[in-house]
């Protein structure tokens, strides 16, 4: 059974700054990766994703995979009080239809 | 404008009542799913409808069924309903039935069972 694990469970950072989000995975097979954000009383939307071993950035938002680690990472440069949301990291491997969630790190920005 | 749609968003029955959740896509998607969503669990997955009539048991099917009878419709019972299946539900749908599919949620339905 797949265990992904995020760190923290919660963060508050000033509007500006660079937050780093983590999500490790148990399942060396793994081969999909994603993170969603909610916002509160919202349905997930999905950020972004990454499927090899690297780093890929959009606008703002830059995801780390390492998957030797069993890691990848959410960064956020400039955060902005529109970022404060719920963020869920999700793993899925070839073959298996279910995406395994991580809890979730609730981010908050103080402007 | 592509929507995954759930319907009721706040619902509150009685313990041993029947509930019914329903969800709708209109993105013509294969794939649908029902989550529910509990404080420090995080996402897990209940049941999985790869097309109409055509469902997967996901991790916690017990004390659920579900419907789809047409593709943009999946529907989510709970017969008999439990104070522990209180939670917030969450339908979801994919394009195609392979696990790169980036999901696409609903609002969720907030369920209190008293």
């Amino acid at each position: 059974q797949q265990n992904v694990q995020q760190s923290p469970e919660s963060l508050i950072v000033p509007e500006g700054a660079r937050t780093s989000l983590n999500c490790t995975f148990s399942d060396s097979a793994s081969q999909y990766f994603w993170w969603y954000r909610q916002h509160s009383g919202k349905a997930p939307k999905a950020l972004m994703s990454i499927f090899s071993n690297g780093e890929k950035e959009e606008g703002r938002f830059t995801i780390h995979l390492n998957k030797a680690s069993l890691h990848f990472s959410l960064h956020i440069r400039d955060s902005q009080p529109s970022d404060s949301a719920l963020y869920l990291c999700a793993v899925s491997m070839p073959g298996y239809q279910n995406f395994y969630f991580g809890k979730g790190t609730s981010l908050t920005v103080i402007p | 404008d592509m929507k995954v749609t759930q319907m009721p968003r706040y619902l509150i029955k009685r313990m041993g009542e029947n509930v019914l959740l329903e969800c709708g896509q209109d993105m013509s998607h294969e794939t649908m799913y029902w989550y529910r969503q509990d404080p420090g669990l995080g996402l897990q997955l209940i049941y999985i409808s790869y097309d109409v009539d055509s469902n997967s048991e996901g991790d916690i099917p017990k004390g659920y069924r579900v419907s789809r009878k047409k593709r943009e419709h999946f529907s989510l019972i709970l017969d008999s309903a439990k104070t522990n299946q209180t939670s917030v539900y969450f339908c979801a749908s994919s394009p195609g039935q392979g696990s790169a599919e980036t999901l696409y949620f609903g609002s969720g339905t907030r369920l209190t069972v008293l």
